[in-house]
């Protein structure tokens, strides 16, 4: 165990659905991440949040919504979605985003499946 | 656009041999480049960070170099056993902080 923990482990929505992602990590982290693994694509990393405030949006649109309410606990709201968005979301912490150097952690994974 | 390959895609081994994971990048301008694993099923696990000043890293059977000027870095594993079977991952970060990383080398190791 990482100390990184997602909930569900898998999800499985129509293209209408409304759903949310969970991350919550004990470590005592201030930065949490949002990444988005594919089959076709390479990992893309697509939020990073710094004491709770967004620091990096990498260019994602806007069905995929993100809240942090607090250093331990990440969310990623879901709606409307496209069957190219079935992933595997992974969430990762680090101790602070420097955005050079910092060992992140990350927690297993959220395999998501669009119809 | 930094682009990160990763050679081979899969690779298949008897337990025991020394192996060399290739990883190419475009963009010379890196801060650090970094080795992960994956496990099926599972999240990623860092193994070696490698920082532009520096040369190489080792952390017990495992080795990664790097060249920046001629944007290549290795991972070297000793002696491969069955429980170093996953997907090694690598991932460089530039100038945006947005890691780029390669589709990563496929490993099984069998007895």
């Amino acid at each position: 165990e990482t100390g990184v923990t997602q909930t569900p482990r898998h999800l499985v929505m129509g293209m209408t659905n409304k759903k949310s992602l969970k991350c919550e990590q004990h470590l005592g982290h201030n930065a949490m991440y949002w990444y988005k693994q594919s089959a076709k694509k390479p990992l893309e990393l697509m939020f990073v949040y710094n004491f709770k405030e967004q620091t990096e949006n990498n260019s994602v649109p806007s069905r995929f919504s993100p809240e942090c309410p607090n250093s331990s606990h990440l969310f990623l709201h879901l709606h409307t979605l496209q069957p190219e968005d079935s992933a595997l979301y992974l969430c990762a912490s680090s101790q602070e985003y420097t955005g050079r150097e910092e060992t992140q952690y990350f927690g297993p994974g959220t395999r998501l499946l669009v119809l | 656009k930094q682009e990160v390959t990763q050679i081979p895609a899969a690779l298949s081994v008897p337990e025991g041999e020394n192996l060399v994971l290739n990883c190419s990048f475009t963009d010379s301008a890196i801060y650090n480049l970094q080795w992960f694993r994956q496990d099926p099923g599972k999240g990623l696990t860092s193994l070696l960070l490698i920082q532009s000043s520096q040369r190489e890293q080792t952390s017990g059977r495992l080795n990664a170099s790097l060249d920046k000027s001629s944007g290549r870095s290795t991972l070297y594993i000793a002696a491969s056993q069955p429980g170093d079977s996953a997907t090694y991952l690598c991932a460089v970060k530039g100038g945006s902080y947005i890691p780029t990383f390669g589709r990563g080398t496929s490993l099984i190791v069998h007895p």
